[in-house]
């Protein structure tokens, strides 16, 4: 247990739709950082939020929106849904901004777009 | 930006054989974590190398940061079938906001014929 949880942690759901991911970090930690893997692929970097304020931006589509809230949690804003987005989505934390802290992964959300 | 090259994508190999992944750049990198992502799970951190010429082992595992910190691999003595999964390097980039940013390579899966 990593110490980061993601909810929900299956969603299904249609094409053009939006929906909302949520992210806890773990105690004490300042930066969450948002990731998609599709099947098969590598670790898709979207956005990184350090104390409440946008810190990295990957390539994440317009569609998408992310935000941090005071208590630190964060919400993946995701609309108009593409068959495309069907994907695990992943959630990590660390205590700095920086690359030289390990990240923690929560266990992700598997988004299916039907 | 910066991108970290990682061979190969998969690798299948006997239990009890040898295993090795490299990560490479075309620039010097600041430091390298590697990842280990079970089947179904989540990234967990590994290790982290910062100096030129670094070796670190973790029992089986030998990790290496080469002389010119341009590459990197992780060496597996002796697989079992615990080590099966992604091996997923990662390094620092400079985001668009200008400050660093760790990014992920492809990754290696890598599965144990017993």
């Amino acid at each position: 247990d990593s110490g980061v949880t993601q909810t929900p942690k299956h969603l299904i759901t249609a094409t053009g739709q939006r929906v909302t991911l949520r992210c806890s970090p773990r105690s004490g930690d300042l930066s969450v950082y948002w990731y998609q893997q599709s099947l098969d692929q590598g670790l898709q970097f979207l956005i990184q939020y350090y104390n409440g304020e946008e810190r990295a931006k990957g390539n994440i589509l317009e569609r998408f929106s992310a935000q941090q809230f005071p208590d630190l949690h964060s919400e993946l804003n995701l609309s108009s849904l593409e068959l495309g987005d069907s994907a695990l989505y992943f959630c990590a934390s660390s205590y700095t901004s920086g690359s030289y802290d390990e990240q923690f992964f929560g266990p992700g959300t598997r988004l299916t777009v039907l | 930006g910066q991108q970290v090259m990682q061979i190969p994508q998969y690798q299948h190999v006997q239990e009890g054989e040898d295993f090795t992944t490299y990560c490479n750049s075309s620039t010097t990198l600041s430091n390298i974590q590697w990842y280990k992502q079970r089947p179904g799970g989540h990234p967990v951190f590994l290790i982290q190398l910062v100096k030129s010429g670094e070796v670190k082992k973790q029992k089986r595992l030998t990790f290496q940061f080469g002389e010119a910190k341009k590459n990197s691999s992780l060496h597996i003595t002796a697989t079992q079938t615990t080590d099966v999964g992604t091996y997923f390097c990662a390094s620092e980039a400079i985001s668009n906001f200008g400050n660093e940013k760790l990014t992920f390579g492809t990754g290696t899966r890598l599965t144990i014929i017993p």
